[in-house]
């Protein structure tokens, strides 16, 4: 079984801080993804990224940023947290045309 | 742009009986992919079924299936014989076949009524 792993289920940061979100996955998939979950929004893609060190922006990229140094590692950076990131975060991986596994995501509460 | 329509919020079904949920998309593309993943109170996002636009066959999963209407780009998932199990958010999705971006709709949350 795929396995996707976030970091944290639960945090709580201050605004203005710099905040990773980590998600490791085990099965050596190319294609990694960040998206935001919202009530009423559904999910929005953030970044994703194709291969190493390889990122592109999604739908929603402002004030957010990523890291892929290594093929199973794919980082979200919030450079300077604001109350309006307060959200949840799931973490993504695909490999080729198959279906999307997803980690069990972070809430993320900025105060 | 892809875009997934989810229009209604919410729904609620008896246990045992049959329920639908609609989804509608839009694309210019010919060949993509359309899914339907279940999201349960844990939180982890599950898979439900899948269905290639290029395959007639409506696709189905023991008691999920989906009615795909590739003309009029609807997309509707259908549980029989509901359990309360099957309580959750319920997104459909789409991916284009030359694009890796998965979009979503706005989800339905479905409850079970025992």
């Amino acid at each position: 079984d795929v396995k996707v792993t976030q970091s944290s289920r639960y945090l709580v940061k201050r605004t203005g801080e710099k905040v990773f979100l980590e998600c490791v996955q085990d099965m050596d998939h190319e294609n990694m993804f960040w998206y935001r979950q919202d009530p009423g929004l559904g999910l929005r893609l953030i970044y994703f990224s194709y291969d190493v060190k390889m990122k592109e922006k999604g739908d929603i990229p402002e004030g957010y940023s990523v890291s892929r140094e290594k093929k199973e590692r794919f980082s979200l950076i919030l450079e300077s947290a604001s109350t309006n990131q307060t959200s949840m975060y799931l973490c993504a991986t695909r490999q080729g045309k198959a279906e999307a596994f997803f980690g069990q995501g972070t809430r993320l509460t900025v105060v | 742009a892809q875009t997934v329509t989810q229009s209604q919020p919410e729904m609620s079904v008896q246990e045992a009986e049959t329920v639908t949920l609609s989804c509608t998309y839009d694309t210019s593309e010919s060949d993509y992919y359309l899914f339907w993943y279940k999201q349960p109170p844990s939180r982890q996002m599950i898979l439900v079924i899948r269905q290639e636009a290029y395959k007639q066959q409506n696709a189905t999963e023991n008691r999920f299936s989906v009615n795909f209407q590739k003309a009029a780009k609807s997309f509707s998932l259908k549980i029989s014989d509901s359990q309360l199990g099957d309580a959750a958010m319920y997104f459909c999705a789409y991916r284009g076949g030359a694009n890796s971006k998965l979009t979503f709709g706005k989800g339905i949350t479905l409850s079970v009524r025992p």
